[in-house]
């Protein structure tokens, strides 16, 4: 299967700067990657998400990017706060009806 | 409207025993999964439907058992249950791209 390498796994930023989430994957087919966030103890929801026509996205103080050649894409929230504190997941989409690829996770921590 | 509900939203239960999680979705989509997250967060997808056709079944024992009466429905049936099986179980259902997740079931096997 699809193998979706997600970096950093841990990450803490003061509140007001930025934070960076990258995934690199392998199966060139892929053509749609989502972003899931997860708050604790609740389910993982689609927050943005962006096609393989598109290298850039941006909604509000998120935004995300994506680079075929290299078969990475990556997570930027700006400015954060601390309601932005969760796990957040990238995926990609695989040649199975729907099957979404995950990666293992990131646990963003922002502090006062 | 709920659009993917889970009962029950937590299980407590003894190691052996045979436990049953259910998943409702009024979203109107073909295909339903279900996911097991385990205490590192990782979400390992395990079983996928598109009306009412299994389409994955991932390398998962075959104490667990899904049954999807109709495609609003995805249960997901546990024999034997064993220590490792504590999780939390979501269900999900997409139709062309987003995946829209249920709440979750935590299951403790004590």
């Amino acid at each position: 299967g699809e193998n979706v390498e997600q970096h950093p796994s841990t990450l803490s930023v003061q509140e007001g700067d930025s934070a960076v989430i990258k995934c690199t994957y392998s199966d060139s087919a892929s053509n749609y990657f989502p972003w899931y966030k997860q708050e604790l103890g609740k389910r993982p929801q689609l927050i943005i998400d962006i096609r393989s026509n598109v290298g850039e996205k941006k909604d509000q103080r998120i935004a995300v990017t994506l680079n075929m050649t290299s078969k990475h894409f990556s997570l930027h929230i700006s400015e954060t706060h601390r309601e932005v504190s969760a796990v957040y997941f990238c995926a990609l989409r695989g040649s199975t009806l729907g099957r979404l690829y995950f990666g293992r996770g990131t646990q963003l921590t922002v502090w006062p | 409207d709920t659009a993917v509900s889970q009962t029950p939203k937590y299980l407590v239960t003894q190691m052996g025993n045979d436990k049953s999680i259910k998943c409702e979705q009024n979203l109107g989509h073909d295909t339903m999964y279900w996911y097991k997250q385990d205490s590192k967060k990782f979400l390992k997808i395990m079983f996928s439907y598109n009306n009412k056709e299994l389409i994955i079944n991932e390398t998962v024992p075959n104490r667990f058992s899904p049954k999807s009466p109709d495609k609003a429905h995805l249960n997901l049936h546990i024999n034997s249950l064993e220590l490792g099986d504590s999780a939390v179980y979501f269900c999900a259902s997409s139709q062309t791209h987003e995946q829209f997740f249920g709440p979750g079931t935590r299951l403790t096997v004590l």
